[in-house]
């Protein structure tokens, strides 16, 4: 799972600040998702986005929560005004484009409000 | 509303046993499942997957076993090694939406 970029690995926020996560998706993969895992929690999925389109945003907070797949460069999960409560392992994953296959995650982001 | 779901959060088996973890899922549309393996601070690594289609997948020492009327999986690492400690995460799709969803994980302790 090397291939998936994730950066930066660690960061840390003081309340109401803006956090943004990248991920670069490995080489032919056109398909992204963002999951989250708060602690002692599973991975929780939030968002799924092929390049320039948000396929699924089920799983995403609806206030200050954003992300983008831009057809250049990386994908960006964004958290505005951001609160303790955000702080948790974000983690990308990406796929190749056909249905039924592994996703390959990144080795994630810790933030960390204080 | 949890559509993975793995009921035991813990799991302890002699190294050389047999580790079985076990996964059931309520969405009768999945039909793709996947268990992924998961260090501190490290991102998941996918193990072994397995389409609706089959009852049984093998992989070395890990077999993933399907039982779609019970809408139950179950992986099966023989023999356990110690390096096999980790947290396991079953997942499923659906190919109408394709999205991934996951369990809360078990954590695997392999006892020496």
């Amino acid at each position: 799972n090397a291939g998936v970029m994730q950066n930066p690995r660690h960061l840390v926020r003081r309340r109401g600040q803006e956090a943004r996560l990248r991920c670069s998706p490995m080489k032919g993969h056109s398909h992204v998702y963002w999951y989250r895992q708060l602690p002692e929690e599973g991975l929780k999925f939030m968002v799924y986005l092929q390049k320039e389109n948000i396929i699924d945003e089920s799983g995403m907070p609806k206030e200050r929560f954003s992300a983008e797949f831009p057809k250049e460069g990386p994908s960006i999960l964004r958290i505005q005004q951001v609160v303790r409560g955000d702080s948790a392992a974000y983690f990308c994953a990406s796929s190749p484009a056909r249905v039924n296959t592994e996703a390959f995650f990144g080795q994630g982001t810790r933030l960390t409000v204080v | 509303d949890q559509q993975v779901k793995q009921n035991s959060p813990s799991l302890s088996v002699q190294e050389g046993r047999i580790s079985i973890l076990n996964c059931d899922y309520t969405n009768s549309m999945f039909d793709y499942f996947l268990w992924y393996k998961k260090y501190p601070a490290e991102g998941p690594t996918f193990l072994i997957s397995i389409s609706s289609i089959k009852d049984k997948n093998e992989d070395g020492r890990f077999t993933v076993f399907l039982n779609k009327s019970a809408k139950h999986l179950s992986l099966h690492i023989v023999p356990s090694q110690p390096g096999d400690s980790a947290v396991y995460f079953c997942a499923a799709s659906a190919q109408r939406d394709d999205k991934i969803i996951f369990g809360k994980g078990t954590r695997l302790h392999i006892l020496p």
